[in-house]
């Protein structure tokens, strides 16, 4: 069984640039989340993707979207970078037939600096 | 807002004594509480979760209860060793999936 991926797993950006992030979720999952975890704090929620649309989102400002393929796979954009940007983004893949499963597995992050 | 408060910040042991983490949840929707461990460079590793339908869970050395009642939940890790040293986030899962987390406990055991 595969676990989750994400890549790439550094990148630099300077402010107002716009950056893609990827992730592959476990084997058999169909549903995505996305996190944000900034130095010396918890993971903040940013949306979740099931079914490839978005089934819910965080307190995360309109230039932050994502998508979802029908693989599973997804993508986190964000557009004019901010300094406040710079964290770990964080990948968690969920699945349960029927809808999205509580259990949801991490994958080992995208450290974003934005400069 | 939904909101998750988790103490101690840092917690220092000696090998073998008992770590306790606690976190109390401010949703009272909230029915699923997983317990993350992360390690320096690496995603949060899920170590145990409970669900609101039981009260007490056990894996080995590490047990977590709930208190639905309070909304308060602990995890109790025993015998604790030099590689359970890492950061432990608490989480209560809201609304439609969303996963909570606690501000972390940094676990510190001693040889």
């Amino acid at each position: 069984e595969t676990g989750v991926t994400q890549s790439p797993t550094h990148l630099i950006k300077t402010r107002g640039q716009q950056v893609t992030l990827r992730c592959s979720s476990q084997s058999g999952h169909n549903t995505v989340s996305w996190y944000q975890q900034a130095l010396g704090q918890g993971p903040q929620f940013i949306f979740q993707y099931y079914r490839e649309e978005e089934n819910g989102r965080g307190n995360f400002p309109p230039r932050f979207s994502g998508l979802q393929f029908p693989n599973y796979s997804s993508e986190l954009n964000v557009n004019a970078l901010e300094l406040d940007d710079s964290a770990l983004y964080l990948c968690a893949s969920s699945s349960v037939a029927g809808g999205p499963s509580n259990e949801q597995f991490f994958g080992p992050g995208t450290r974003l600096t934005v400069l | 807002g939904e909101n998750v408060e988790q103490h101690p910040s840092t917690l220092s042991v000696q090998e073998g004594d008992s770590a306790v983490i606690k976190c109390t949840y401010s949703d009272s929707a909230s029915n699923y509480f997983p317990w993350y461990k992360q390690e320096l460079g690496k995603g949060p590793q899920l170590i145990i979760d409970i669900r609101s339908n039981v009260g007490e869970k056990k894996d080995q050395r590490i047990a977590v209860t709930l208190n639905k009642t309070a909304k308060h939940f602990s995890l109790h890790i025993t015998e604790t060793q030099p590689e359970d040293s890492a950061v432990y986030f608490c989480a209560a899962l809201t609304g439609f999936q969303k996963l909570v987390f606690g501000t972390g406990t940094r676990l510190l055991v001693s040889p």
